[in-house]
């Protein structure tokens, strides 16, 4: 089975600052990896998918870049909307694996 | 555009039926998928079945003990568990397939599995 690994688990940051999260595989996805936001009480939300393709309607401070085994979600200036858990996730032969997550909190 | 039912509390060893009514799409032309989160902890993929239902899917920690299958005709994905583990006890989400990939949206509001004695 493919492993995900995020990194950080948590992350402090100010509005206006620029966020970068990663993720890992045990092994190679090509762009076979999406991201999510999840805000508590709520159903996630795609944001990436293919690794870089934004989702419609979100907004343009969210980037995705990365292949292989490593993948970077960005927001480019951290806004008080974006408080939320972010994951990863990837595909491989129709089966799936979620990151274990990362809580964003703004200062 | 996604509406889960069935969830409740249920004893170890016990069975449950999720249900999954779409809405809003051509439900035939879409792969689907149940995907669950365990309180206060992280999103765990469970089962997918592709369109016209050729093919399932599922993680290894329920391969065995649920069956994944849909009804076309009434728009529905459906869960069955069997044997159930105080492990499993989560929400559970159905999602649907986008652009032809196992990207996951929408989303349904989820449906909570309690299994306790």
């Amino acid at each position: 089975d493919i492993q995900m690994t995020q990194s950080p688990s948590t992350l402090s940051a100010s509005v206006g600052d620029k966020v970068t999260i990663t993720c890992r595989a045990s092994q190679s996805l090509s762009t076979w990896l999406a991201w999510y936001q999840q805000k508590p009480g709520k159903a996630p939300k795609l944001l990436i998918y293919k690794a870089s393709s934004l989702e419609s309607g979100v907004p343009s401070r969210f980037s995705g870049s990365g292949s292989g085994a490593e993948f970077t979600l960005t927001i480019s200036s951290l806004q008080p909307d974006d408080s939320a858990t972010y994951y990863c996730q990837q595909y491989n032969s129709y089966t799936s694996t979620f990151g274990q997550g990362t809580k964003v909190e703004i200062k | 555009q996604l509406v889960e039912s069935g969830g409740g509390l249920v004893k170890p060893g016990g069975s449950l039926r999720l249900s999954c009514v779409a809405s809003g799409f051509t439900f035939i032309g879409h792969g689907m998928n149940w995907v669950r989160q365990a309180p206060g902890k992280g999103l765990e993929w469970v089962s997918s079945i592709k369109s016209g239902s050729t093919s399932m899917y599922y993680a290894d920690s329920v391969k065995g003990r649920f069956t994944i299958s849909r009804d076309d005709a009434k728009t529905s994905l459906y869960l069955q568990m069997s044997s159930l583990r105080a492990e499993d006890t989560a929400v559970y989400y159905c999602a649907r397939d986008k652009y032809g990939a196992h990207w996951f949206d929408p989303w349904g509001q989820g449906t909570l599995v309690t299994v306790s004695s």
